[in-house]
């Protein structure tokens, strides 16, 4: 069966901090990859997906990148972090039609 | 521009009663939807979909309706649960649209269901 990680689950950093977020998926091949954030008080937001190894799409214009370096791999980083980088971030893959979310990193920027 | 509405940021209601979650959408080219539950800090979980070319879906205690020409659907819960309690998120896709399977989500309603 299919399993989706995401660490670390919570990170407090400063302003102005790089950020590096890791999700991985297990027990599937060539996965269509998502980051999404989930601000206080809003819905899902698509901030980044990629449909194989070094295709990244983005979905809005920030202060975040994200990056596929193998298959099943998916960063999402940042080199200065802003307080509206704050959020819970989820990173999902998708086979045909449903999306699968990993567990989230709820991430405080202070 | 909000493709896909949750109006109802919350809703409460009495455990062995029926929950309905609404959810309304713009896009005439979505034809596939989705209902995600999700617990405080861990994510969103699948829970029911329908495809454009039904106007009903059933799994155990929870159906999906899909009212096209409205473009609306809703999720409804029978009977509701205190477990239920969650935010639940509705989601949409065109699924001719392309390989990216890309969802878009409402905002979300707060269900609390009183024991």
């Amino acid at each position: 069966s299919q399993t989706i990680h995401q660490w670390p689950a919570t990170l407090v950093q400063p302003v102005g901090s790089p950020l590096s977020l890791e999700c991985t998926v297990e027990g599937t091949s060539n996965p269509n990859l998502y980051w999404y954030r989930q601000a206080a008080g809003r819905g899902l937001q698509l901030l980044f997906y990629s449909v194989g190894i070094g295709q990244i799409s983005s979905e809005v214009p920030q202060n975040l990148s994200a990056s596929r370096p193998q298959d099943r791999q998916f960063i999402l980083s940042s080199k200065k972090l802003l307080l509206s980088d704050s959020g819970f971030y989820l990173c999902a893959w998708s086979g045909f039609d449903e999306q699968y979310f990993g567990p989230g990193t709820r991430l405080t920027v202070t | 521009d909000q493709q896909v509405k949750q109006n109802s940021p919350s809703l409460s209601v009495q455990e062995g009663r029926i929950s309905i979650l609404n959810c309304d959408y713009t896009n005439s080219m979505f034809d596939y939807f989705l209902w995600y539950k999700k617990y405080p800090a861990e994510g969103p979980t699948f829970l029911i979909s329908i495809s454009s070319i039904k106007d009903k879906n059933e799994d155990g205690r929870f159906t999906v309706f899909l009212n096209k020409s409205a473009k609306h659907l809703s999720l409804h819960i029978v009977p509701s649960q205190p477990g239920d309690s969650a935010v639940y998120f509705c989601a949409a896709t065109g699924r001719n649209g392309g390989a990216t399977n890309k969802l878009i989500f409402g905002t979300g309603t707060l269900l609390a269901v009183q024991p």
